[in-house]
């Protein structure tokens, strides 16, 4: 069984602050998707990671897959009130078509 | 056009009613699914379907049916819900042989009564 974890479940921070969101699978997978959502919201696709040592930048926010380490990063450069959310990992079971597996999500609040 | 258009936005039924869940996209994609995401936890896959044919079930109760009437259409029937499948169900579509992210609509609210 895929179990995909994250950490932190919870992220208090500053407006101005750095910090990076945690994202480990256990099953090999070299397909990894960062998503957001807002509260009440639908998902939004942020980054689509599909090779070892892929990494992608989009404004303040960057994340990166390890795939041999199994672990993905989702970091955060100066953050901003708009950045808080919930944010997601998600694993792609291989299947040939997305079978994802989402991580736990973190909770980003960003504070002035 | 990348958008996954989802109907009714939100749903009180009880728990004797019959009802029906709508997707669609028009975005030429041939895999569609639906997640069902309980408040504060992650979206978990419920089906997929493949090119209208259903390719997984996740061991879904069958008060919950699925169908695929056409590449643009999806639908779930709901009938003798309990108040344990209060949630929100979220359709997405993706490629289903390019390795491009799944587009997900906004989301059906439903209560069960």
């Amino acid at each position: 069984e895929l179990k995909v974890e994250q950490n932190p479940l919870f992220l208090s921070m500053q407006e101005g602050k750095n910090y990076t969101i945690y994202c480990n699978y256990s099953t090999t997978s070299d397909r990894l998707y960062w998503y957001r959502q807002d509260p009440g919201k639908s998902l939004e696709s942020l980054f689509v990671l599909l090779s070892n040592g892929a990494v992608k930048q989009e404004g303040r926010l960057m994340a990166s897959l390890d795939t041999k380490a199994r672990l993905s990063t989702l970091h955060i450069t100066a953050a901003v009130h708009d950045l808080s959310a919930t944010y997601f990992c998600a694993v792609d079971w291989n299947t040939g078509f997305q079978k994802l597996v989402f991580g736990t999500g973190t909770r980003l609040l960003v504070s002035p | 056009d990348t958008e996954v258009t989802q109907t009714p936005k939100h749903l009180v039924m009880g728990m004797t009613n019959k009802k029906s869940l709508k997707c669609e996209q028009h975005m030429g994609h041939r895999a569609m699914y639906w997640y069902k995401q309980k408040a504060k936890k992650p979206p978990e896959l419920m089906f997929v379907y493949s090119y209208e044919k259903l390719s997984i079930n996740e061991s879904v109760p069958s008060r919950f049916s699925p169908e695929c009437p056409n590449s643009s259409l999806l639908n779930l029937h709901l009938h003798a819900l309990q108040p344990e499948d209060s949630a929100l169900y979220l359709c997405a579509s993706s490629h289903p042989s390019f390795f491009t992210e799944a587009f997900f609509g906004q989301g059906t609210r439903l209560t069960v009564v």
